[in-house]
């Protein structure tokens, strides 16, 4: 099982829905990154969160330790949002802090 | 303007050759990354390196190496004992290791012919 399950993993829109993209985690946690990668292959940081909720114009957050889950949330969604958009978990491992990743929620938004 | 940069964009090599990969920031930041990027899966770790002159082994390092001689460049060496190097390559830079955001480069891919 991997470490940092995303779901789902292809998702379809239309121009204005309200878009919902899961991660939920398995191992304990200092941090969860959500990133957006465009078609190039550029990646952005969009989210750094350890505990409840932020946003950022159209884009929500939120995290739930105990359930150790994680929602990325776009409102009214454009073709502009169409990307790869991945979870990455920070966490201890070989006596250092790293990034475990999932495998990333490729969304289309059509207009 | 600040930022990481990478270069070339796409890169071809013969089955059996060498071939580095460069990696530059002027963010000031200590902590450097490579990840290696396949279809399907998440990114992973190659190596790191917190401070000038120390770097050490991510997931996957077998077949790699890296120097890091000074703090705004992290070259990453693929070399021919690397079975299957054709992949899409990110180099990302953080203020110092730990819970803090990584900026990332636009990725050299990788092919060997």
């Amino acid at each position: 099982k991997n470490e940092v399950e995303q779901s789902p993993q292809n998702l379809t829109a239309q121009e204005g829905e309200f878009i919902t993209i899961n991660c939920s985690y398995s191992v304990g946690i200092s941090a969860l990154h959500w990133l957006q990668q465009h078609p190039g292959g550029g990646i952005v940081s969009l989210f750094m969160l350890s505990s409840g909720k932020k946003k950022h114009g159209r884009l929500i957050a939120t995290i739930n330790i105990q359930e150790k889950h994680s929602s990325l949330h776009i409102t009214a969604s454009h073709p502009r949002d169409s990307a790869v958009y991945i979870c990455a978990v920070e966490g201890w491992k070989g006596g250092s802090e790293k990034l475990v990743f999932g495998k990333g929620t490729k969304l289309t938004v059509n207009p | 303007d600040g930022g990481i940069t990478q270069s070339p964009k796409y890169l071809f090599r013969k089955e059996g050759q060498n071939v580095t990969l460069s990696c530059e920031q002027n963010l000031n930041h200590d902590a450097m990354y490579w990840y290696r990027q396949d279809p399907g899966q998440g990114l992973r770790l190659i190596y790191y390196s917190q401070i000038v002159n120390d770097f050490q082994k991510g997931d996957i390092a077998e077949g790699y190496s890296v120097s890091r001689e000074k703090k705004e460049s992290f070259p990453l060496t693929v070399t021919s004992a690397q079975k299957n190097p054709t992949a899409f390559y990110l180099c990302a830079s953080s203020i110092s290791g730990g819970a803090n955001e990584q900026f990332f480069g636009p990725g050299t891919r990788l092919t060997v012919l």
